[in-house]
């Protein structure tokens, strides 16, 4: 079965710092990788996915992700902290084509992300 | 534009009713999913489907029930063997060829009262 843990249910930042949330799988077979935005209220939006390609990803607002294999991890990261990225990031896993879980996401617990001014 | 629509954004059930959200799409998708979100839980899977006229449970089915008649639409009906319903419901599509990629309606907070 797959799971994804994520580290710090809440993370504070002042704006301009570097955001970094943490993100790690377990998985049977090589994953497929999610990071989701949502803001209040709100559904949720894909900031970037990792397919098996290039293990670094980039992603929509400056965010990007490196996939580690050999660390099961795959983190999210932003070099500078925008008051606009205050919202709750979701980390999710999925089989790739052919697997049993394709087509479906297990998700992380979540961390919320407060930036400071 | 093209996207997915949840209705209502808020309800209130009394406890014993069965209330019904809405889902439609305009996406051409062939799979739709609900999920429940609670607070520091994540979101987690009730329902599935790949195609017309065919659904699988996910992890958390019990009390809850889908159909899927049409392309376009997958309610979800959450009866009264729902226990614990109060929780926001997020209905999600899935693209074809796009590596996995779901994407989410805006969410529907159910409240029983």
């Amino acid at each position: 079965a797959q799971s994804v843990t994520q580290l710090g249910s809440h993370v504070s930042v002042s704006e301009g710092a570097l955001v970094l949330l943490r993100c790690n799988y377990s998985s049977s077979v090589p994953p497929y990788l999610f990071w989701y935005v949502q803001y209040p209220n709100q559904g949720l939006q894909l900031l970037l996915k990792y397919t098996s390609a290039a293990t670094l990803v980039k992603g929509i607002n400056g965010f990007e992700a490196e996939f580690k294999k050999s660390e099961t991890s795959f983190h999210l990261t932003k070099p500078s902290a925008h008051m606009s990225d205050a919202a709750e990031y979701f980390c999710a896993v999925s089989d790739p084509p052919g697997g049993t879980s394709y087509g479906k996401l297990t998700f992380g617990q979540g961390t919320i992300l407060t930036v400071h001014p | 534009d093209g996207g997915i629509t949840q209705s209502p954004k808020y309800l209130f059930r009394k406890e014993g009713q069965n209330v019904t959200l809405s889902c439609e799409q305009n996406l051409n998708h062939d799979a739709m999913y609900w999920y429940r979100q609670d607070p520091g839980q994540g979101l987690r899977l009730i329902y599935y489907s790949q195609i017309v006229n065919d659904f699988q449970k996910g992890d958390i089915a019990e009390g809850y029930s889908v159909s899927r008649e049409k392309k376009e639409s997958f309610p979800l009906t959450v009866t009264s063997a729902q226990k614990n319903p109060t929780a926001f419901y997020l209905c999600a599509s899935r693209a074809p060829y796009s590596g996995n990629t779901i994407y989410f309606g805006e969410g529907s907070w159910l409240t029983v009262v």
